[in-house]
């Protein structure tokens, strides 16, 4: 069975770091994309990152661009997002994803099909 | 940056048939994937690929793709139903994925 396990947020203050975890099984996840997806309270899904599966390529929302970073340990089957400068706007549920399955080199089935339960991050003083 | 655009709202009775729009300008060349949410819980793939359904997703749902706009179409809507609902698409000019705004499902 298909897990992803978030864990890391809380309450930090304006300008403040947090690192961000995702624990995932069941899958190998050497061969997927992962996602980060967070949900300000109320509002919409928001895509945060991606990641290549061996960290080969990244990309960034404009709206964490220079202040978030993903990363990935493959061989511990995780995935992180530490965040930096952070504001209040930052607040949300942030979420985990699998991405496109790249076994054997070409990447495909491109969309989200397993997601964590996400983990709350509270940006405020 | 690349937009995609869904009605905040749908209401719609048991048993009739719930039609969810998603406008972009490029969306006839990208795949559109579509997931619901329920309060509280995270969000679930229901069609992929424009039409393609995840297995243990009823038939009810269904996808389709008319020139800018995509459709998630439910039948015979039951309570269970009610959620939110989010399309998705990858836009490959700024290799960022986009989310609709979202479109809350009544079931009246």
């Amino acid at each position: 069975e298909v897990q992803l396990v978030e864990s890391g947020g809380g309450l930090v203050q304006p300008g403040g770091s947090l690192r961000l975890s995702c624990t995932a099984s069941g899958f190998t996840f050497s061969n997927y994309e992962m996602n980060w997806v967070r949900q300000a309270p109320g509002k919409g899904l928001e895509w945060v990152s991606l990641i290549g599966i061996g960290g080969s390529y990244i990309y960034y929302a404009e709206s964490v661009k220079g202040r978030f970073t993903i990363s990935r340990d493959n061989a511990n089957n995780s995935l992180y997002l530490q965040m930096s400068s952070l504001r209040a706007e930052d607040t949300a549920v942030y979420y985990c994803a699998r991405g496109a399955d790249c076994t054997g080199g070409s990447c495909y089935s491109t969309y989200f099909d397993y997601w964590g339960q996400g983990t709350l991050v509270t940006v405020s003083s | 940056s690349y937009v995609l655009t869904q009605p905040p709202s749908v209401s719609v009775a048991p048993g009739q048939t719930a039609r969810i729009t998603c406008e972009g300008s490029n969306i006839g060349s990208e795949s559109v994937h579509w997931y619901h949410q329920k309060p509280g819980q995270a969000p679930v793939l229901v069609v992929y690929d424009d039409s393609d359904r995840p297995s243990g997703i009823p038939e009810r749902f269904s996808g389709s793709k008319s020139g800018n706009t995509a459709i998630l179409t439910i039948s015979r809507v039951e309570a269970g139903d009610e959620a939110d609902y989010y399309c998705q698409v990858w836009d490959s000019s700024s290799d960022h994925w986009v989310f609709g705004g979202g479109t809350k499902l009544t079931v009246l």
